[in-house]
């Protein structure tokens, strides 16, 4: 069946420091990858995506690769800011949508 | 651009009372979603529809109801509230084919007391 593991919060790190949060999924077929951030008190915004094997999606300085051979698509920034606190779901596409449980990450000055 | 709209977003029951969530969508999505999320958790599904007349079960159906008559509004209801349904709702839609990311509402705060 599909399935996404997510890597345990909470995160803390400091502004300017490189952050990963690893996913890895189990699924059938080819499905497309997806990280959601959610701000405090709000709903889920698409944060990046990749359809494919080798796939980089990219925003707001967050890339995250496709990677088949390993099954994962790991969430990495150079450079976190505070206004980055979140919390960051991985998600998969096959049948249905199937979520991470979610990292929460907090930013410190 | 008005995306998913839900309504109430906030809102407290006393246990026993029922309840409709609204949820409506202007991108002509097929696909509809109601989510719940507990506190620290993640999202576990409730209810989808693929189209209009169209629901099918989630993970965690038990407690509630759904309609899907029109492609725009996929209301949820709760019948018989109890304490446990107190969690964050969320709407979330998708187009049929493509990459087909969700898009989510803002979400819909109930508490059972």
């Amino acid at each position: 069946g599909n399935s996404v593991t997510q890597m345990e919060g909470p995160v803390t790190l400091s502004e300017e420091a490189f952050l990963t949060i690893n996913c890895t999924y189990t699924a059938t077929g080819y499905p497309s990858l997806f990280w959601y951030v959610q701000y405090p008190g709000e709903g889920l915004q698409l944060l990046l995506k990749a359809t494919k094997a080798d796939d980089k999606g990219s925003n707001k300085g967050f890339e995250a690769t496709y990677r088949k051979e390993t099954t994962s698509f790991h969430l990495e920034k150079g450079s976190v800011q505070v206004s980055d606190s979140a919390v960051y779901f991985c998600a998969l596409r096959g049948n249905q949508f199937y979520f991470g449980t979610g990292t929460s990450l907090t930013v410190i000055p | 651009n008005a995306g998913v709209t839900q309504t109430p977003k906030f809102r407290i029951l006393k246990i026993g009372q029922s309840m409709t969530l609204q949820c409506t969508q202007d991108m002509n999505h097929n696909y509809m979603y109601w989510y719940r999320q507990d506190p620290g958790m993640g999202l576990k599904l409730i209810y989808y529809s693929v189209g209009a007349g169209i629901t099918d079960k989630g993970e965690v159906p038990n407690g509630y109801n759904v309609s899907r008559s029109t492609t725009e509004d996929f209301p949820l209801r709760l019948e018989l509230a109890a304490p446990s349904q107190t969690s964050v709702y969320f709407c979330a839609s998708s187009y049929l084919t493509g990459p087909g990311e969700l898009f989510f509402g803002e979400g819909s705060r109930l508490t059972v007391l």
